[in-house]
C-alpha cells in the first residue's frame, strides 16, 4: 500500500527565512513520483514541484527545491526566502502503480503561516 | 485552454436528495479521477478512471457513484444525500505513464453542503 506522511500540522515561521516540510512516504513500486502542491485560502491546488524515484537529482523550481533521500524515503520541501504569499496549506503527494493503476496519493497536510 | 473544468462551485443540498458533480478535461488525458477534502485534511480518492468505460473505486466509494462514457467527462454522482458528505471536491485528471512528470491538472472544486 502507499502511504504519505506529513507530520508537522502547523509551521510559523518569519519571513524571508528559509522553512522545510516534511515528507514522508511508504511504497513497494520501484517506480514511482513524488509531488508537492500548494492550497491557498481560496482552495485551489497549485502545482509547485515534482522528484521522479529515479531522478539522480534534487529538483528545484525557482525559491522551491526537494530534498529527495531516497533510503530513508523523504521527500521533504524546501522554501528559500520565504514571502508573505507563501502561507497556505502544501500537501505532499505520491504517485504509484496501485493494483495495476495509477493513483495519487495524499499527506493531511502543513499549514505554513509566514509572519511579517 | 481550459483544463479540467467543474461544475458547480458550490451546492448545498438536503439529506437524501441526489446530485450528480460535472468534471471534464480538454487535454485527452486517460486517467480521470474524483477526491474529496474534508476541512483541514488532504485529498481521498473517491473514485477512478483509467479510460473510457473503466472505473474503479478509490479509498471512500460509499454513497458514490461514477460513470466514464467519454474521454473528457467523468460525472460523480451522489445519491441520498448525507451530511457526511458535505466536503470539497476535486476532479483531476492525468496521462497515465510515470517516467517522466506527467503532472496532475486539478480543477477548482465544489463546495457541497448537506444540511
Amino acid at each position: 500500500a502507499q502511504k504519505i506522511t506529513q507530520t508537522q500540522p502547523g509551521m510559523f515561521v518569519q519571513e524571508k527565512e528559509a522553512v522545510t516540510l516534511d515528507c514522508t512516504y511508504d511504497t513497494s513500486d520501484p517506480s514511482y513520483g513524488l509531488f508537492w502542491y500548494k492550497q491557498p485560502s481560496s482552495g485551489e491546488m497549485i502545482f509547485l514541484i515534482y522528484q521522479g524515484s529515479y531522478d539522480q537529482q534534487n529538483a528545484t523550481e525557482g525559491r522551491y527545491s526537494l530534498n529527495f533521500q531516497k533510503a530513508r524515503k523523504s521527500a521533504n520541501l524546501v522554501i528559500s526566502a520565504s514571502q508573505l504569499g507563501d502561507s497556505a496549506m502544501y500537501f505532499c503527494a505520491m504517485r504509484g502503480r496501485v493494483q495495476g493503476a495509477q493513483k495519487l496519493v495524499f499527506g493531511q497536510g502543513t499549514r505554513l503561516t509566514i509572519n511579517p | 485552454n481550459a483544463g479540467v473544468t467543474q461544475t458547480p462551485k458550490f451546492r448545498i443540498l438536503k439529506i437524501g436528495q441526489s446530485m450528480t458533480l460535472q468534471c471534464a478535461q480538454d487535454m485527452n488525458h486517460n486517467y480521470m479521477y474524483w477526491y474529496r477534502q474534508d476541512p483541514g485534511m488532504g485529498l481521498k480518492l473517491i473514485y477512478y478512471s483509467v479510460g473510457a468505460g473503466i472505473t474503479d473505486k478509490g479509498e471512500v466509494p460509499n454513497g458514490y457513484n461514477v460513470s466514464r462514457s467519454t474521454t473528457e467527462d467523468f460525472p460523480l454522482r451522489l445519491e441520498l444525500a448525507a451530511p457526511s458528505q458535505t466536503s470539497v471536491y476535486f476532479c483531476a485528471s492525468s496521462y497515465s505513464r510515470t517516467e517522466i512528470n506527467y503532472g496532475y491538472t486539478f480543477g477548482s472544486g465544489t463546495r457541497l453542503t448537506v444540511v
